[in-house]
């Protein structure tokens, strides 16, 4: 049974393009968590998805971010015209369910988006 | 607000050794609480958890961490450390929206390093 996984492992862009970071949860879990981790800092809740549905998004930055789980497919966190700020790691974790907290969240290797 | 602190950013210390990193969290809900290791340019492994029953609670690589709810604490301890064990190690709460769903709060990270 693969890991979560997420794509690309490294990615560098320019002020102003956009980034596109992917995460296929474990198989058989439908419910995706995204993380970001400044340097030097713990890991900060971005948003929750459902298949086809944004559950929780209140750690997202209002402008440039968002966030998607289509019914097939990878799970896309998407940032628009970055800044030098958004350099940081993305990662991305998978559950099969919310089971009220106790479910464990399990963690890709991350995305390290670097903006030059 | 929940938060979750870790009171040593680095704690070196040398092989065999034994070692405590510590976590404390502020919650006025009842709340999960987890340890998660990060290994170089890796993601995040579960370490430990722990969400009912006995407190004290065991890893399969010799890690324990005991829950004090009196002192809202966490600490992980192991009694004699490998160089393998060299990482970063973070706290985190996880408790319940509700929506039924949780979100994961992490502490800063504590970076073992381990020194023959």
């Amino acid at each position: 049974n693969a890991g979560v996984m997420q794509n690309p492992r490294h990615l560098v862009r320019r002020r102003g393009q956009e980034a596109r970071l992917r995460c296929s949860p474990m198989k058989g879990h439908s419910h995706v968590y995204w993380y970001r981790q400044l340097p030097e800092e713990g890991l900060k809740f971005m948003v929750y998805l459902q298949k086809e549905n944004i559950i929780d998004e209140s750690g997202m930055p209002k402008e440039r971010f968002s966030a998607e789980f289509p019914k097939e497919g990878p799970s896309i966190l998407r940032i628009q015209q970055v800044v030098r700020g958004d350099s940081a790691a993305y990662f991305c974790a998978s559950s099969p369910s919310p089971a009220g907290g106790q479910e464990t969240q399990y963690f890709g290797p991350g995305t390290r988006l670097l903006v030059l | 607000a929940q938060s979750v602190t870790q009171l040593d950013s680095q704690v070196p210390v040398f092989e065999e050794a034994p070692v405590e990193l510590r976590c404390n969290y502020s919650s006025s809900v009842s709340v999960y609480l987890f340890w998660y290791v990060q290994y170089p340019n890796q993601g995040l492994q579960l370490l430990l958890k722990y969400l009912s029953g006995s407190t004290l609670v065991k890893s399969i690589n010799g890690f324990e961490a005991e829950f004090n709810k009196s002192q809202t604490s966490f600490h992980l301890r192991k009694p004699s450390v490998h160089i393998s064990d060299t990482a970063e190690y973070f706290c985190a709460v996880s408790y319940m929206f509700s929506g039924g769903y949780n979100k994961l709060i992490f502490g800063a990270g504590t970076r073992l390093a381990v020194h023959p």
